[in-house]
């Protein structure tokens, strides 16, 4: 089974912190995503990666930045942390070929409360 | 530009009636879409997915979905809700026509909460 892992469920953080939040694929997935969730907004996608050291901006880009050094690993990055940052985070991972298939395997998501 | 609607908040159904949570897509090439499940505090588990040929698609949990080319939909439905179906499902599109760096994004709708009460 496909793996994802985020590592931490749950983090209180001040205002003006830097905040790391951790992803881990065990899939050799070339793409990682990061999105953030919020009630009656969905999944909005903030970051994406295709491929170590290679990142896209996706809806949201704004306050965050992203690291990917490795393939099985991809970090978000809340350079400094806001209250309306609080949300849940998610991250995601798939194939990049078509004949691979493209549903994303979601990790269990991180609550991070900006007090 | 792809986008993905799911026009209910909230869908309520007895235990043992069908379900269905709908969904409409817009995309330019031909659609692949997916139907995802999410349970309280935890992330999105995959159900179905639709890339080609026969218009039901089958899944896990006993859900299927129904392709419908000229509406632009794509159903998901269960012939009997159980009380444990009860979670927040979520649609998603991914464009044929997409390339690059923009392959494998998918295109989320708001997510539909279905309630199945006993």
């Amino acid at each position: 089974d496909v793996k994802v892992t985020q590592s931490s469920r749950y983090l209180v953080k001040r205002t003006g912190e830097k905040v790391f939040l951790e992803c881990v694929q065990d899939m050799d997935h070339e793409n990682m995503f990061w999105y953030r969730q919020d009630p009656g907004l969905g999944l909005r996608l903030i970051y994406f990666s295709y491929d170590v050291k290679m990142k896209e901006k996706g809806d949201i880009p704004e306050g965050y930045s992203v690291s990917r050094e490795k393939k099985e690993r991809f970090s978000l990055i809340l350079e400094s942390a806001s209250t309306n940052q609080t949300s849940m985070y998610l991250c995601a991972s798939s194939f990049l070929l078509s004949g691979r298939g493209w549903e994303q395997f979601f990790g269990p998501g991180t609550r991070l409360t900006v007090l | 530009a792809q986008s993905v609607a799911q026009p209910e908040d909230q869908v309520n159904v007895a235990e043992g009636n069908p379900l269905t949570v709908k969904c409409t897509y817009s995309v330019s090439g031909n659609p692949y879409l997916f139907w995802y499940v999410q349970y309280p505090n935890r992330g999105l588990q995959f159900l179905l997915k639709y890339i080609t040929g026969d218009n039901l698609v089958k899944g896990s949990y006993g859900f299927e979905a129904e392709f419908n080319k000229s509406q632009t939909s794509f159903h998901l439905k269960k012939p009997s809700a159980l009380v444990s179906d009860s979670a927040l499902y979520f649609c998603a599109v991914r464009d044929s026509k997409g390339r690059g760096s923009t392959l494998g994004r998918l295109y989320f709708g708001r997510g539909t909460q279905l309630t199945v009460w006993p």
